[in-house]
């Protein structure tokens, strides 16, 4: 069972909105920088927001996050089918000097 | 151009130990900002963060593996290394390796993995 806490499935229509939601505690989201990474089974996750809400270079503005005290959600605007992939959020836990994952969010473009 | 690799068997049998290599390039292990971090994704299920290891040679376990984890790392070789004791088929997935940007405690440079089965 995984630390952070994310709803297993989300899907939406080319061009939709669709949000993610990830839930922890004072440990680590409470405390810590949000990230959140898109993965393709086959491939290396790949880190789509950093520092909460940052985009690093390469990553469309479709894709945006925010926090507010133990939650973090992440939007996906302007649905593409090469979105459909799954969703970890993740946060360090200051008692394990690590970071802790949510359970994954899969996507399913309609 | 930062890239990192695992390396390990694709197979061993349970009770083994597993030993995975993650040799990094592009950047220094003894560099204070980034760590390196390993996370297995078992199939169909959620990513697991397993262990960390700092410049500092600071290190820190999942607390459920915690007994059966060991990371180091070699800085002239650019390596870390991680073994897994007393395998089961419930440690089959694939293993990645990750850059740790200590300041942002983000995962932004990631292994394309290695995948490991368990089985007699």
């Amino acid at each position: 069972q995984s630390v952070l806490t994310q709803t297993p499935s989300a899907s939406g229509t080319p061009g939709q909105r669709v949000t993610i939601s990830c839930s922890g505690s004072t440990s680590n989201i409470g405390r810590n920088f949000v990230s959140w990474y898109q993965y393709l089974p086959g491939t290396a996750p790949q880190l789509l927001i950093s520092r909460n809400s940052h985009r690093p270079s390469g990553i469309p503005d479709r894709f945006s996050a925010s926090t507010s005290g133990t939650s973090a959600s992440l939007a996906i605007s302007g649905l593409r089918s090469e979105d459909e992939a799954e969703y970890y959020c993740a946060a360090w836990d200051d008692s394990l000097s690590g970071p802790v994952f949510g359970g994954g969010t899969k996507l399913t473009v309609l | 151009q930062v890239t990192l690799k695992e390396s390990g068997p694709v197979l061993v049998k349970p009770t083994e130990t597993l030993t995975l290599t993650c040799t990094v390039s592009g950047f220094s292990l003894s560099d204070s900002r980034v760590g390196v971090t390993w996370i297995r994704r078992p199939p169909g299920k959620a990513l697991e963060w397993l262990a960390h290891i700092l410049s500092s040679d600071a290190k820190s376990y999942s607390t459920s593996l915690k007994s059966r984890l060991t990371i180091s790392k070699d800085t002239s070789r650019s390596q870390v290394v991680l073994t897994l004791t007393d395998m089961d088929p419930v440690d089959t997935g694939t293993y990645y390796c990750a850059r740790v940007r200590m300041g942002f405690r983000d995962m932004d440079v990631w292994g394309p993995g290695t995948t490991v089965a368990v089985a007699s």
